[in-house]
């Protein structure tokens, strides 16, 4: 089952542009957590933000989390060319595996 | 740096042949995981394994195995492939010993599969 639901599906921003992708669940969480994908790649591990956390930060990335709502968003300013790439949530239910959603698209023009 | 390695990047196999995805993890994690990727359903968990000869279902266990003979290596095998498991298959494991990381997943590179 798909615990994170991400939005928008796709994202097309020019260079410098912040861009904003966000995801919902369902059940109550551990953490959240946001990875990265290149197209045709492994995901990489971004940021994660913990049930007791509201915001975090960590270089160009910025991550909310509101527990009330289920719902977090990640937050990349100052997009580049090279942040092109699929983004991912993936929450922590259980302690021992994490459930993605089905990711967003993004992709920043020069 | 956490390196998980699957051994075959790009495979092509017959259908009803018996395909093994092999992954080896070079950071002593308990946890493994296999997850197959596909457009439109994001990534779906296989199988996972929190120790030596341990193994769970994940949400789409059918059609597939697991073997975990070695803490270090986790094996996905399809005993008989057929077309709808053409997809990309992607191995990650964790520690739930890294308590600041909160059971961080880290990826291998994925093998692409396709049954004909």
């Amino acid at each position: 089952s798909q615990q994170g639901e991400e939005d928008p599906q796709a994202l097309s921003i020019q260079e410098g542009e912040n861009a904003t992708m966000n995801c919902s669940y369902k059940t109550s969480i551990n953490n959240l957590q946001w990875y990265r994908q290149n197209s045709g790649r492994g995901l990489v591990h971004l940021i994660l933000i913990r049930s007791n956390e509201r915001e975090k930060h960590s270089g160009r990335l910025r991550v909310t989390l509101d527990t009330s709502k289920k719902s977090s968003s990640l937050l990349i300013t100052a997009s580049r060319a090279a942040d092109t790439a699929s983004y991912f949530c993936a929450t922590d239910a259980s302690g021992s595996r994490l459930t993605f959603g089905e990711g967003t698209q993004l992709t920043v023009n020069p | 740096d956490v390196k998980v390695t699957q051994s075959s990047r790009y495979l092509v196999k017959r259908t009803g042949e018996k395909v093994f995805l092999e992954c080896v993890q070079d950071m002593d994690h308990e946890n493994m995981f296999w997850y197959r990727q596909d457009p439109g359903l994001g990534l779906r968990l296989i199988y996972f394994s929190y120790d030596v000869k341990m193994k769970e279902k994940g949400d789409i266990p059918e059609g597939y195995s697991v073997s975990r003979e070695k803490k270090e290596r986790f094996s996905l095998i399809l005993e008989s492939a057929s077309t709808n498991q053409t997809s990309m298959y992607l191995c990650a494991s964790s520690s739930p010993r890294d308590r600041n990381s909160g059971n961080t997943i880290y990826f291998g590179e994925g093998s692409w599969l396709t049954v004909v």
